[in-house]
């Protein structure tokens, strides 16, 4: 039974530019959120995605967008990077309302 | 608001040392979640517990316990009888009751604990 897997691993982008970061939840999970950790901190809740739609969204500027597949897989996007972008971005997939479940996380740096 | 407090940054203990890691939490909510992650060095988050606003029981689990006191808004995690593996950062998080809700709910994390076991 395959987890949550997330790609890339690691990512080395230049301010301004733009990333986008993958993530396929555990089988049987239909909603998707993301969380950004900033080097010693506690994980910060981003966006959550079910049924295709966002659902809630935590404090991050329109920057800072997804989607969700038909699949349920998602994508993180994030335009116009700054330096404060640097951090790992973990995906946690579940099952409508339960338990969420994280992947390995894919770590950003940008110069 | 929600808001989790893990007042202590670093703990270095002993193998087979007995160490408590202190969770402090701040709801408005009267149905809620608790929750432990452990994050080893490799950055994946590890569900340890989930637990209840109204079952204050403890809970054991093999060499882990919870300490879940209402009175005070609090949710302690002990180790007993620590090991090397044990060494890694753990999470205290918080989350709305999901029922209340459409979708799933968001985790409020602390800021973590540093904990390492020396052999």
């Amino acid at each position: 039974d395959a987890g949550v897997t997330q790609s890339p691993t690691h990512l080395i982008k230049t301010r301004g530019q733009q990333v986008t970061l993958r993530c396929s939840p555990k089988s049987g999970h239909d909603t998707v959120s993301w969380y950004q950790q900033a080097l010693g901190q506690g994980p910060q809740f981003i966006f959550q995605y079910y049924e295709e739609e966002e659902r809630q969204r935590g404090n991050f500027p329109d920057r800072f967008s997804g989607h969700q597949f038909p699949n349920y897989s998602s994508e993180l996007n994030v335009n116009a990077l700054l330096l404060g972008d640097s951090a790992l971005y973990l995906c946690a997939s579940s099952l409508k309302r339960y338990e969420q479940y994280f992947g390995p996380g894919t770590r950003l740096t940008v110069t | 608001a929600q808001k989790v407090t893990q007042a202590q940054t670093e703990i270095s203990v002993v193998e087979k040392e007995d160490v408590t890691l202190d969770c402090v939490y701040e709801t408005r909510d009267t149905t809620y979640y608790l929750f432990w992650y452990k994050q080893p060095p490799s950055g994946e988050l590890v569900f340890l517990i989930r637990r209840n606003s109204f079952d204050e029981q403890n809970e054991i689990s093999g060499r882990y316990s919870w300490n879940f006191q209402k009175s005070t808004s609090s949710f302690n995690f002990t180790i007993t009888a620590s090991q090397v593996v044990d060494s890694a950062v753990y999470f205290c998080a918080l989350s709305e009751a999901w029922w209340k809700l459409a979708s799933g709910s968001r985790l409020t994390f602390g800021e973590g604990t540093q904990l390492t076991v020396n052999p």
